[in-house]
Formats: C-alpha cells, sequence, structure tokens
C-alpha cells in the first residue's frame, strides 16, 4: 500500500508564475490536509477536504490560494501569482475519517525566483 | 486558540545519553497528541500518538507521556544514538471542527558520537 504521494518534489517558479501542487491520498483515504512549513517555522494547517468538497480553509491565505479534491485524481494546490514569500514546504497529509491518524507525504518544496 | 511550545528549541548530546524533549499546549480540548521525527529536507514520520483518555505510548527506545489537564507531554529517547538526530516535532489534534494538526516549532537534537 503506497504512501500519500506528493508531485513535485521540487518546484521553482518565478515571481507572477502560478504553482500547482499535487497530493495522493492513501488508498481508501478520503480526508485530504494541507499544511505550509515556511523557514525556521512550524507546520501551519492551510485546508481540510473531503471528496469535492472543502470542510475547513481558515487557514488558507484570502488571495491567491485555492484547493481542491474532485472525485477522481488527486489534491491539487493552487497559488496563483507566487511571491517570494510563498517559498516555503507544502504538505498534504490524509487519513481514512475524520478522527483518524493523519499520514504525512514528503512534501513540496517551492522555491520562488 | 490552541499554541503548542516545544522546548528547548535545540539540543545536543552525546552518544549513549537519555534525553527528553518538551512539549506544552494551551487547550487541554484535544484528540490526541502525536510526535513526529522529521529528517532535513524530508517528510514528517509518526513516531507515537496518545489518545487523550491515555497516559503514554511505547515504541521500542521511545516513551511519550501525556498529561492533558497540565497541557504537557514528552518524549523520552533511551540510551540515543546519532541516528536520532532530527528534528522532533510535536502535534495536537484539536476538537471540534477540522480536527486539523497544530504544531510546536520542534527540537532539533544533535547526537555526538
Amino acid at each position: 500500500n503506497a504512501g500519500v504521494m506528493q508531485n513535485p518534489r521540487h518546484l521553482v517558479r518565478r515571481r507572477g508564475q502560478e504553482a500547482r501542487l499535487r497530493c495522493s491520498p492513501m488508498k481508501g483515504h478520503s480526508h485530504v490536509y494541507w499544511y505550509r512549513q515556511l523557514p525556521e517555522e512550524g507546520l501551519k494547517f492551510m485546508v481540510y477536504l473531503q471528496k469535492e468538497n472543502i470542510i475547513d480553509e481558515s487557514g488558507m491565505p484570502k488571495e491567491r490560494f485555492s484547493a481542491e479534491f474532485p472525485k477522481e485524481g488527486p489534491s491539487i494546490l493552487r497559488i496563483q501569482q507566487v511571491v517570494r514569500g510563498d517559498s516555503a514546504a507544502y504538505f498534504c497529509a490524509s487519513s481514512r475519517a475524520r478522527v483518524e491518524t493523519q499520514y504525512f507525504g514528503p512534501g513540496t518544496r517551492l522555491l520562488v525566483l | 486558540k490552541q499554541e503548542v511550545t516545544q522546548i528547548p528549541a535545540a539540543l545536543s548530546v552525546p552518544e549513549g545519553e537519555n534525553l527528553v524533549l518538551n512539549c506544552s499546549f494551551t487547550d487541554s480540548a484535544i484528540y490526541n497528541l502525536q510526535w513526529f521525527r522529521q529528517d532535513p529536507g524530508k517528510g514528517l514520520t509518526s513516531l507515537l500518538l496518545i489518545q487523550s483518555s491515555q497516559r503514554e505510548q511505547t515504541s521500542g527506545r521511545l516513551n511519550a507521556s501525556l498529561d492533558k489537564s497540565s497541557g504537557r507531554s514528552t518524549l523520552y529517547i533511551a540510551a540515543s544514538q546519532p541516528g536520532d538526530s532530527a528534528t522532533y516535532l510535536c502535534a495536537v489534534r484539536v476538537q471540534g471542527g477540522s480536527e486539523k494538526l497544530v504544531f510546536g516549532k520542534g527540537t532539533k537534537l544533535t547526537v555526538n558520537p
């Protein structure tokens, strides 16, 4: 049973470009969480999704960031018009049910030049 | 608002020493508390998960305790080895709403041969 998969593992973008981060949850998991780890900071919750629904987006910046988890395919975290401050490691976690253990992926490290 | 603090921020010990990492949280309304290990540039590996009704969990040389009423947890590592060198993260799963994880900033452990 493969773990949580994220791609790409590393992503370099210039200011103003778009970044699309993908997360494939573990098999049988329908709950996905995104977290961001800024340099020298702890992980911060961004958004929690179930298939086709956003449950909690209280940690998402109000502009430029969006997330989806379609019926088919991976969850996508999309950052439009990236700025240098978006440079961070973005981690995805999945769980089988709402209060069950979250399993983390290896992360996507975004660098904005 | 739940806040998680980890002390110390960094710790350097000689090989073979027993050590304790500390974690405190401000709101006792949690489902569980989890300790993770993060190696440089890598994802998170779950070490131990303690449910709110439990007092401790053990795995090999690791023992984690939880005192929910005082908002504290400790991770005890016995007979430390250079391979234990990593950043150790504490996270609590909050009750109500999305059950997101709230992380501390971590303790960076170096075990010297």
